[in-house]
């Protein structure tokens, strides 16, 4: 099976800009869920989508949103980018009773 | 906040010398998993140890669950330099995961 895949692997932005991630899930994974990694903060959960549908959410700003497709593929967005939004992000795909599958991340540099 | 927290921040070993992780966590799980990320890419899952277990081997990975001390420990036996990497214990479910700052542990050749 082909593993998680993000694009683009590696983004700059200018402050203000918004940005668009990619992910696309394990063969047959329905869920979906992204994580923010910075030195700082370390991990943390953004968010997780199950059959196009948001099911949990982390503590982040609206700036920050997803969305997933009828193909469990998901975006994720982030508007109005701010310096401190400069991090790696991974998304990660699971079905029940199999544990996280992460892709290589995307890693964003605001300036 | 963090959940898991790893000790040390960073360990420095001599390939075939044995590794020694630790990671605490406040409140009750129900599985407690590691993962490894090689130098800023994705993470690997190592190994999940259920509540209900106390050890549990994978390879050349050991790890222990104490629940009533809510910490967890992974042993990386006969270290190589390809070990070289950061460490993370997670808990929460397999949609969700709360991780610690992890440890960065660097095998010298």
């Amino acid at each position: 099976k082909a593993g998680v895949t993000q694009t683009p692997r590696y983004l700059i932005k200018t402050r203000g800009q918004q940005v668009t991630l990619s992910c696309s899930p394990i063969s047959g994974h329905r869920s979906v869920s992204w994580y923010q990694q910075t030195p700082g903060q370390g991990l943390q959960f953004l968010f997780e989508y199950f059959s196009e549908t948001q099911r949990n959410k982390g503590n982040f700003p609206g700036r920050f949103s997803g969305r997933q497709f009828s193909n469990s593929r998901s975006e994720m967005n982030v508007s109005t980018l701010e310096l401190g939004d400069s991090a790696l992000y991974l998304c990660a795909s699971s079905c029940p009773d199999c544990e996280q599958y992460f892709g290589p991340g995307t890693r964003l540099t605001v300036t | 906040s963090q959940q898991g927290e790893e000790d040390p921040q960073a360990l420095s070993i001599q390939e075939g010398e044995n590794a020694t992780m630790n990671c605490s966590y406040k409140t009750s799980i129900n599985n407690l998993q590691w993962y490894r990320q090689n130098s800023g890419r994705g993470l690997v899952h190592l190994i999940l140890i259920r509540s209900n277990e106390r050890e549990k081997h994978s390879g050349r990975l050991r790890v222990t669950l104490d629940t009533s001390k809510k910490s967890s420990s992974l042993l990386i036996t006969a270290s190589r330099a390809a070990d070289t990497a950061s460490y993370f214990c997670a808990r929460g479910s397999n949609y969700k995961l709360t991780f610690g700052k992890g440890t960065l542990l660097t095998v010298n050749p």
